[in-house]
C-alpha cells in the first residue's frame, strides 16, 4: 500500500523568509508526487510534480520541491514567502507503474506566512 | 477552459435521508475521481472511472454510497441513507493522459467540492 506523511501540522514563517513543508513518501513502484494547494472553501489545486528527471522541480507560484530518492521525501519549498501563500498544501504520490493508479494524499500542512 | 464543475456546493440533512452530487469534468479528460475530504484530513479516494468504467471502488462503503458515469462524462455520487460520519466535503477530480498513450500521469484538476452536514 502506498502512503504519504506531511509530519508537520502548521508551519509559520515571516514574510520574505525561505519555506519548507515536509512530505515523505512511501511506494512499491517508481513514484509520481505531487503538491497541491487548498484555499478556504475551495477545491485543490496544482502546484508541481516529479514525474521522472531532474531532482528539482519548479512549480506555480515560485514553489519548487526535491526529489530524495534515499531519503523518500519531496519536500516544498520558496526562497522568499508572501503573505497570500497561506494555505493549507497536501503531497500526494501515485505508483508509477501501474497504468491507472491512484492518488493517494497526505493530510496537509497549514502553511500561515506573517507580515 | 472551464474547469470541473460540481453541485451542490452545500447540502445539509439529516441522518437516514438520501443525497445527491453531481460532477462534470473538463472536457476530454477521460478519467474521473470521487474523493471524501474530512476535516482535518486528506482527501480519500472514494472511486475511480475510467471512461465509463469502474477501475478502483474499494474504498467505497457500498451498503451506502454508489456513483455511475454514464456515457464517460459527468458522474453522479449518491449517499442512502447518510450517517452523521459521512458529514465531509465531497470533491470530484478528472484527468487527463498523456499524448502518445504513454497513460496517465496527470495531475489532478480538482473542482470546489460538496460540503455535505449530516444532522
Amino acid at each position: 500500500a502506498q502512503s504519504v506523511a506531511q509530519p508537520e501540522d502548521q508551519v509559520n514563517v515571516a514574510e520574505g523568509n525561505p519555506l519548507t513543508v515536509k512530505c515523505t513518501y512511501s511506494v512499491s513502484g517508481n513514484p509520481y508526487l505531487f503538491w497541491y494547494v487548498q484555499y478556504p472553501n475551495r477545491g485543490l489545486q496544482f502546484l508541481l510534480k516529479y514525474i521522472t528527471g531532474d531532482n528539482l522541480v519548479k512549480g506555480s507560484y515560485g514553489f519548487e520541491a526535491e526529489f530524495n530518492k534515499s531519503q523518500t521525501s519531496f519536500h516544498l519549498k520558496k526562497p522568499s514567502a508572501l503573505v497570500s501563500d497561506s494555505a493549507l498544501y497536501f503531497c500526494a504520490v501515485r505508483d508509477g507503474g501501474t497504468n491507472a493508479g491512484k492518488s493517494t494524499f497526505g493530510d496537509g500542512t497549514t502553511l500561515t506566512v506573517k507580515p | 477552459e472551464a474547469g470541473v464543475a460540481q453541485s451542490p456546493r452545500y447540502k445539509i440533512i439529516e441522518k437516514r435521508q438520501s443525497v445527491a452530487f453531481w460532477c462534470n469534468p473538463i472536457s476530454g479528460h477521460a478519467t474521473l475521481y470521487w474523493y471524501q475530504q474530512i476535516l482535518g484530513q486528506g482527501p480519500k479516494l472514494l472511486i475511480q472511472f475510467q471512461n465509463n468504467g469502474v477501475v478502483d471502488d474499494s474504498q467505497l462503503p457500498k451498503d451506502r454510497f454508489s456513483a455511475e458515469r454514464l456515457k464517460g462524462v459527468d458522474s453522479t455520487l449518491k449517499i442512502q441513507p447518510a450517517k452523521l460520519e459521512d458529514s465531509a466535503v465531497y470533491l470530484c477530480a478528472s484527468s487527463s493522459r498523456l499524448a502518445g498513450g504513454r497513460g496517465n500521469t496527470g495531475e489532478l484538476f480538482f473542482g470546489e467540492g460538496s460540503r455535505l452536514t449530516v444532522l
